[in-house]
């Protein structure tokens, strides 16, 4: 595996269920980050992870819970999801110096019924 | 706040014809600028970046992309656009300042005409 990748490609579920995103980054780099990409709707920031820190929490409501175990591994932890939480989940990764040039995986396409 | 303005929602342009992507920035100072461009199903490739120096960037698959300070506009053009350049585009700025946070607009969809 090269570059960034994110599993599942594609997630359907209720508003009552827990489901985990899966980022890995095969770059060599120190920082992480989540995106969210809802249509018509410029990229959301959701989390930054910088050396395995949280460095950014953009106002994410707390049904979204990341995790970053280590430099390479990324998770979003989602439970009691709402409707409007449906979107294209982007994960991307940078060198902790150089957050300007990012790289993102194929992303998430979440639906929340 | 920095913002980025792509006014164009989607483009239609025949195969071979030119291409120009509208991106206007709001910043107080000299911005970092990017182009990305997503195709379907896959996620953010970079395109090409602008940080200081020469104000006509080139990138990667024949785009190029050209700062103008006066109009705070970084346009992106290609000569002669493949059936392959279908896809969305955005322009995304980067403040520095020790932030983490790339702000894009909202996207431009290119559609091309075989």
């Amino acid at each position: 595996e090269t570059g960034v990748t994110q599993t599942p490609r594609h997630l359907v579920m209720g508003m009552t269920n827990k489901k985990s995103l899966k980022c890995e980054q095969h770059l060599g780099h120190n920082a992480m980050y989540w995106y969210k990409q809802s249509a018509k709707k410029p990229l959301e920031l959701m989390f930054v992870y910088s050396l395995e820190e949280r460095v950014e929490n953009n106002s994410v409501p707390s049904r979204f819970s990341p995790e970053c175990p280590n430099s390479s591994h990324l998770f979003l932890h989602l439970h009691t999801l709402q409707p409007e939480d449906s979107a294209l989940y982007l994960c991307a990764s940078s060198q902790p110096g150089a957050p300007d040039t990012q790289y993102f995986g194929p992303g998430t396409r979440l639906t929340v019924l | 706040a920095q913002s980025v303005t792509q006014p164009d929602i989607h483009i239609t342009v025949s195969e071979g014809a030119s291409l120009e992507l509208r991106c206007n920035y709001s910043y107080g100072a000299t911005p970092y600028l990017f182009w990305y461009v997503q195709s379907p199903g896959q996620g953010l490739q970079l395109l090409l970046k602008y940080f200081s120096g020469d104000t006509l960037v080139q990138g990667i698959k024949g785009f190029e992309a050209e700062f103008k300070r006066s109009q705070s506009s970084f346009n992106l053009r290609k000569p002669s656009v493949h059936w392959s350049d279908a896809a969305e585009y955005f322009c995304a700025i980067y403040s520095g300042a020790g932030s983490y946070q790339l702000t894009f607009g909202k996207g431009t969809k290119l559609s091309v005409i075989p």
